[in-house]
């Protein structure tokens, strides 16, 4: 596809469950970024990666979340252990350089639901 | 660190009114920044972005903004609204790679 791809679109987890996000970036972009959008706010960096490498991972809130790339396009971002203020919707962007000001494309998110 | 504010939170306007919504960042450095827009159960899109050079800065479906280095501003302008343009709109800025979003402003446009 043209645009970047994220499934599922909605995820309904029970407290404790694990949690798998899966994001297809666009065709040879280098770099990918992960998102957490809670209700009513703008969204706040999680992570990144250049290829296959993951430059900052700053945002990740605990150690129960990690993402990887392994070969350099399609990315995972598992939430182990997930508890309810993992509630969010969960956006994916790419970029096709690596240099500051380079806009990024969005995917539509997973919104994640743990009941 | 930077980081953005956007002034209004909720912004109800007429159809084919003109429209502004403010954007404030702080940073001690200089920055790129971007307006991005939301649709209902959509990723974000790019509207515009101000890297460098003139200050006015022109995006699609008729929106423009102006960056204000004085006064740490980057203002969303669009002179004419439609009923399609109600989203959620998004101020961030960026040092590097990471994008700093402020809040939202939801802008409902009315018949």
């Amino acid at each position: 596809g043209a645009g970047v791809s994220q499934s599922p679109r909605y995820k309904v987890a029970k407290r404790g469950q694990d949690v798998a996000l899966r994001c297809d970036p666009i065709s040879g972009h280098v770099s990918l970024f992960w998102y957490q959008q809670a209700l009513g706010q703008g969204p706040e960096f999680l992570t990144y990666f250049q290829n296959e490498a993951q430059l900052d991972k700053s945002g990740l809130p605990s150690d129960r979340f990690f993402a990887e790339r392994p070969e350099g396009s399609v990315s995972t971002l598992k939430i182990q252990r997930t508890q309810q203020e993992d509630s969010a919707v969960y956006l994916c962007a790419s970029s096709q350089l690596v240099e500051g000001g380079e806009p990024q494309h969005f995917g539509d998110g997973t919104r994640l639901s743990i009941l | 660190a930077q980081s953005v504010t956007q002034l209004d939170s909720q912004v109800p306007v007429f159809e084919e009114a003109p429209v502004e919504l403010r954007c404030n960042y702080s940073s001690s450095v200089s920055v790129y920044l971007f307006w991005y827009v939301q649709y209902p159960n959509q990723g974000l899109q790019l509207l515009l972005k101000y890297l460098s050079g003139s200050t006015l800065v022109k995006g699609i479906n008729g929106f423009e903004a102006e960056f204000n280095k004085s006064q740490t501003s980057f203002h969303l302008r669009k002179p004419s609204v439609h009923i399609s343009d109600t989203a959620e709109y998004f101020c961030a800025v960026s040092l590097d790679y990471k994008l700093s979003f402020g809040a939202g402003t939801t802008v409902t446009v009315r018949a």
